[in-house]
This record gives structure tokens, sequence and C-alpha cells, in this order.
């Protein structure tokens, strides 16, 4: 069974400019949930998605925004980057709502801002 | 933020040694999870307990629960150069199900 699949690994973007991060879950997952990891600040979460609607909301400001797909697919989108949007972007999926199960991990996107 | 502490930042253990490594919480929590993380990558999950849970069993793997004091704590036994990682708990917000991790610990193995 494939795994949590993020595209794409690397990314270099200029301050300002946009990006768009995506995700694709294991099959038969309908959970996916976003987590932004930094030296800093660890492991902060993003936002989680479960059927097409977003149902947990991490303390990130509007400029961070994601979606789901029917095919439980999800991307997440930053606008106006700043230098401190560096980090690597982990997107988890889970069979159900929430994490009452395990979740399984991608390998995870590293955004570098300049 | 950050929903609990993980102590110790870091720990240093000889090839065949026991490692331990603990967590603690400030909510109610629906479960707990530790996952495991080698040099940025993602993330992989261990282990998940119950909060009606005391103590899971996992291979080399032993986690305990206290709901009394939010705190956990994780064992790996006769560690191996390989669990040279970094390792999160992860609690669940009985609430809301959101799961929030600790800082980690990051563990080394020396051969």
């Amino acid at each position: 069974k494939a795994g949590v699949t993020q595209t794409p690994r690397y990314l270099i973007k200029t301050r300002g400019q946009q990006v768009t991060l995506s995700c694709s879950p294991i099959s038969g997952h309908r959970s996916v949930s976003w987590y932004q990891q930094t030296p800093g600040q660890g492991l902060q979460f993003l936002f989680e998605y479960f059927s097409e609607t977003q149902r947990n909301k991490g303390n990130f400001p509007g400029r961070f925004s994601g979606r789901q797909f029917s095919n439980s697919r999800s991307e997440m989108n930053v606008s106006t980057l700043e230098l401190g949007d560096s980090a690597l972007y982990l997107c988890a999926s889970s069979p159900g709502q929430g994490a009452q199960y395990g979740y399984t991990f991608g390998s995870g996107t590293r955004l570098t801002v300049v | 933020s950050q929903q609990g502490e993980e102590d110790p930042q870091a720990l240093s253990i000889q090839e065949g040694e026991n490692a331990t490594m603990n967590c603690s919480y400030k909510t109610s929590i629906n479960n707990l999870q530790w996952y495991r993380q080698n040099s940025g990558r993602g993330l992989v999950h261990l282990i998940l307990i119950r909060s009606n849970e005391r103590e899971k069993h996992s291979g080399r793997l032993r986690v305990t629960l206290d709901t009394s004091k939010k705190s956990s704590s994780l064992l790996i036994t006769a560690s191996r150069a390989a669990d040279t990682a970094s390792y999160f708990c992860a609690n669940v917000r009985a609430n809301d199900y959101k799961l929030s991790f600790g800082a980690g610990t990051t563990v080394t193995v020396r051969a």
C-alpha cells in the first residue's frame, strides 16, 4: 500500500511569493493534517481536513490556507511568503477524523524562503 | 506552542543499553502517541496508548501512561545504532482530538 506522498520535496521561493504544497494520503484515509516543523518552534499544527471540510485549525495567520478534494488529496497554500515561513511542512493522513488513530506522515516538503 | 514537555532533551547511550524518555501534558487526553523522526524526515508512528490504558508494549518499546500525573514514558530496550533518532510524544486532546507534539528527545546510540 502506497504511503503518504508529498510534493515537491524541496522548494526555494522568494519573499512575497506564494506557494502551494500537495499531499496524497494513503488510499482510504479521509483525514489529512498539516504540520509545520522549525528548529525554534518544533512541530506546530496547521489544520486538519476531513471529507473536504476543515475540522480543526492551529494558530497561524490567514496567509496559510488549505483545501481537500473529493479524492482526499489535500493542498496547502502560503501567500505573501516571509523568511520565517522557511520550514519542513509535513502532511499526515488518518482513516478517521482527528487523531483517534495513529497518523501516517509523508516525508515532508522543505520550503526555503530567501 | 507545545502542549507538553519532554525530558531529557538529549540522550546518549551505548548500544545494548536501555533508553528512557518522559513526556508531560496539560489537558485531558483521548490518547497519547509516540513518533520517531530520522534526520528531518517524516515522522514514523511507533505506538498509541489510550487514556484508559496504563502500559503498552511493541517489540522493544514499552510505553506507560499515568493520567493522574499527566505523564507518559517511552522505554527502548537493548538499543541499536538504528535507534538513533528524535522521539516525539504527541497528546490527543479529549475535546477536539487535536494532536499536539512535544519538543522531542534526541537519542544517540553509540556503537
